[in-house]
């Protein structure tokens, strides 16, 4: 199975700042198979990026990711208030097919 | 419009087993491109993906909740429906379905609200 391991746990910046978010894979993902997703409080998860690096219908193009191999970064480029949240990372098409990150919550400095 | 809701019991108890529904419009199951998957979150916890089914009844489970779990579809009904057997207070969480788009996407790109479950006697 593959282990998603996201760092830090916790991310403390102010509105404005660029925040860079890692998701290290213990085998080799697919780019095409690797997604972030952006949850608020008592909400469902919504998807930022898949396929590494393409932003999904709607999500603005602060939000960037990048990576490769076991090695995955979302950045958001100037913090908006809106963007405080936890985001999680997510491999598909490994046995068992999906596996998710723990999670980054990233607060308000 | 592209929506997905889960409905199922609020209060499960332990040993019991848990049915939830999936009910979905905007979309066909029999899409070939699409399927469903269930996740779960526990409070305060993170996203566990549990299962999924797609249009040709391909079906998938997690590694470590296989032997409890089940799931299945009703394309005329737009229904995905899992079964959790046994259920325990750690099985205690939100539980999600949605929808997963193969490629070029290959992720979850609508969810449903959620459904918290509580597993207690």
């Amino acid at each position: 199975e593959i282990v998603l391991t996201q760092s830090p746990g916790t991310l403390s910046l102010s509105p404005g700042e660029r925040a860079t978010l890692s998701c290290r894979a213990s085998q080799s993902v697919s780019s095409s198979y690797l997604a972030w997703y952006q949850q608020k409080p008592g909400q469902a998860p919504r998807l930022l990026i898949y396929g590494a690096s393409s932003r999904a219908t709607g999500i603005p193009d602060r939000f960037s990711g990048s990576g490769s191999g076991t090695d995955f970064t979302l950045t958001i480029s100037r913090l908006e208030p809106e963007d405080f949240a936890v985001y999680y990372c997510q491999q598909y098409g490994s046995s068992p097919p999906v596996t998710f990150g723990q999670g980054t919550k990233l607060e308000i400095k | 419009q592209v929506t997905l809701k889960e409905s199922g019991p609020v209060l499960v108890k332990p040993t019991e087993t848990l049915t939830l529904t999936c009910t979905v419009s905007g979309f066909s199951l029999s899409n070939a491109r699409m399927g469903v998957s269930w996740i779960r979150q526990p409070p305060g916890k993170a996203l566990e993906w549990l299962a999924h089914i797609f249009s040709n009844d391909e079906k998938s489970y997690s590694t470590s909740l296989k032997s409890r779990l089940t799931i299945s579809k009703d394309t005329s009904k737009s229904q995905v429906v899992l079964t959790m057997t046994n259920m325990d207070p750690v099985d205690t969480a939100t539980y999600y379905c949605a929808r997963i788009r193969r490629d070029p996407i290959n992720a979850f790109d609508i969810w449903g609200q959620g459904t918290m479950v509580t597993v207690s006697s």
